[in-house]
């Protein structure tokens, strides 16, 4: 149990254009996700704390104009890049807990995000 | 604020027995985490400690100091596979369920 999957695995876009990217919970109904973003030889850094039918709640210095999170539903939460540049570029990485599992974090198998 | 520290890179020989250490300060303290990252993949969940002492699971144990703010990941019997990096990271009460990282350590088991 306790799968997360993502989608898209890769995506690569233009300068300027937005992306979706989705975080499902397959087989069990998450409390929290969460979403982070990892640069290469770098640890994750979160970017944000979601929770189903309310507002994301961002770390600082993420902008949350630009990156926009729904979580429609318990078992799925969307991280929106808007007007992406190349800086933008990295492995994007959602996850999610359950309620009761000892505060574990289930991780989805990332994104990776190509700004061109 | 929140402070994990880990060494950046390790190199140990296959068969052998290494320890990846973590110490922490942190607004609290809720639990601590180790996880696994192969390159291009996401973590998977190694070990939870929340209480003092050593929690053993197969070839890999975790300890854990809450007054020291220390905690070590042992990895014994090392298997090629095991080169990967290794995360620690803290649950700082009264903050749900997030979760504070470490930078990692990247761990190179050679033959």
């Amino acid at each position: 149990g306790a799968v997360v999957s993502q989608h898209p695995s890769w995506v690569i876009c233009k300068s300027g254009t937005s992306v979706k990217i989705e975080c499902r919970s397959l087989d069990f109904q998450a409390t929290t996700m969460f979403w982070y973003r990892q640069f290469p030889k770098q640890s994750l850094m979160l970017m944000a704390t979601s929770n189903e039918g309310s507002k994301a709640t961002y770390e600082q210095g993420v902008e949350k104009d630009k990156f926009l999170i729904n979580h429609a539903s318990l078992t799925l939460s969307t991280l929106t890049v808007t007007s992406a540049h190349p800086e933008d570029s990295s492995f994007y990485i959602c996850s999610a807990t359950r309620p009761v599992s000892r505060d574990t974090q289930y991780f989805g198998p990332g994104t990776r995000l190509t700004v061109l | 604020g929140q402070n994990i520290d880990q060494p950046t890179e390790m190199t140990a020989t296959e068969g052998a027995i290494v320890q990846i250490n973590c110490t922490y300060q942190t607004s609290g303290f809720n639990g601590l985490f180790w996880y696994q990252q192969h390159a291009g993949e996401a973590p998977t969940f190694l070990s939870y400690n929340v209480l003092d002492g050593l929690e053993e699971k197969g070839r890999f144990s975790s300890f854990l100091s809450r007054s020291k703010g220390y905690s070590y990941l042992l990895l014994k019997e090392l298997q090629m596979k095991d080169s990967a990096s290794y995360l620690c990271a803290v649950s700082p009460s009264g903050a749900g369920n997030m979760l504070t990282f470490g930078g990692g350590t990247r761990l190179m088991v050679k033959p």
